[in-house]
């Protein structure tokens, strides 16, 4: 079955990076587009970006370009978000969601989620 | 950027109601919009894509309609376990973007 599998929690100072993983299991990795996404405590969800699995290709939101950087390493089906110059807004759970290969591509396996606590 | 307004924002109803939410968008999307529960503490779970079509596995109690930039997902009888917040999303181009959610709590 497919499985995406998160790194855990992480506590960071402002001013510092954070690197999520998300690993795949169960489907051929190459195939789905990935997807970050984060929630901030008590808000909706947020799209950050999006990575394709093999040849690395990004695409991210404007409100986090120049401070995220999706990588992927296919030795290991595992995509990576690195978030740099934190600051206490950061403060969200991070998922990652594979892209459906259906019409119109939506989120159909979700990562259980990372929190991401930024706290001086 | 398309932004989707999502209304109403909170829903208070009862077991057995039936319960419209309603997802306009900015512009037109096409049928590029999905919507998904999610529950406190959980990752959001598919609902519906391309407007209209059940994901499988979904109860046949959800269901999505469009007409021209509104959209709109209908329980038909509501059941305890829905009591959740439901998302849309518009997938139709970067950047993709979600409504503001819909709270739905008990009566």
């Amino acid at each position: 079955q497919v499985q995406l599998v998160q790194s855990g929690a992480e506590v960071k100072k402002p001013g510092a990076s954070v690197k999520v993983s998300c690993k795949a299991s169960g489907y051929t990795f190459s195939h789905n587009y990935m997807h970050w996404v984060r929630q901030a405590p008590g808000q909706g969800l947020e799209w950050m970006g999006i990575i394709h699995p093999t040849d690395g290709s990004t695409n991210y939101a404007q409100t986090f370009q120049g401070r995220v950087t999706m990588t992927t390493d296919t030795s290991t089906n595992t995509v990576y978000m690195e978030l740099s110059s934190l600051r206490s807004e950061d403060t969200a759970l991070y998922f990652c969601a594979r892209a459906s290969t259906v019409t119109t591509g939506p989120f159909d396996y979700w990562g259980q989620g990372t929190l991401v606590t930024v706290s001086s | 950027d398309i932004q989707l307004t999502q209304s109403p924002s909170f829903l208070s109803a009862s077991v057995g109601d039936r319960v419209t939410i309603t997802c306009r968008a900015s512009q037109g999307i096409s049928s590029y919009l999905a919507w998904y529960q999610q529950k406190p503490g959980k990752a959001p779970n598919l609902l519906i894509y391309a407007a209209s079509t059940l994901q499988s596995g979904v109860p046949s109690r959800f269901s999505g309609s469009a007409s021209g930039t509104e959209f709109t997902l209908t329980i038909s009888s509501l059941q305890p376990e829905d009591f959740a917040t439901y998302y849309c999303q518009r997938l139709n181009s970067y950047p993709l973007t979600f409504g503001g959610g819909t709270k739905v709590e008990i009566k």
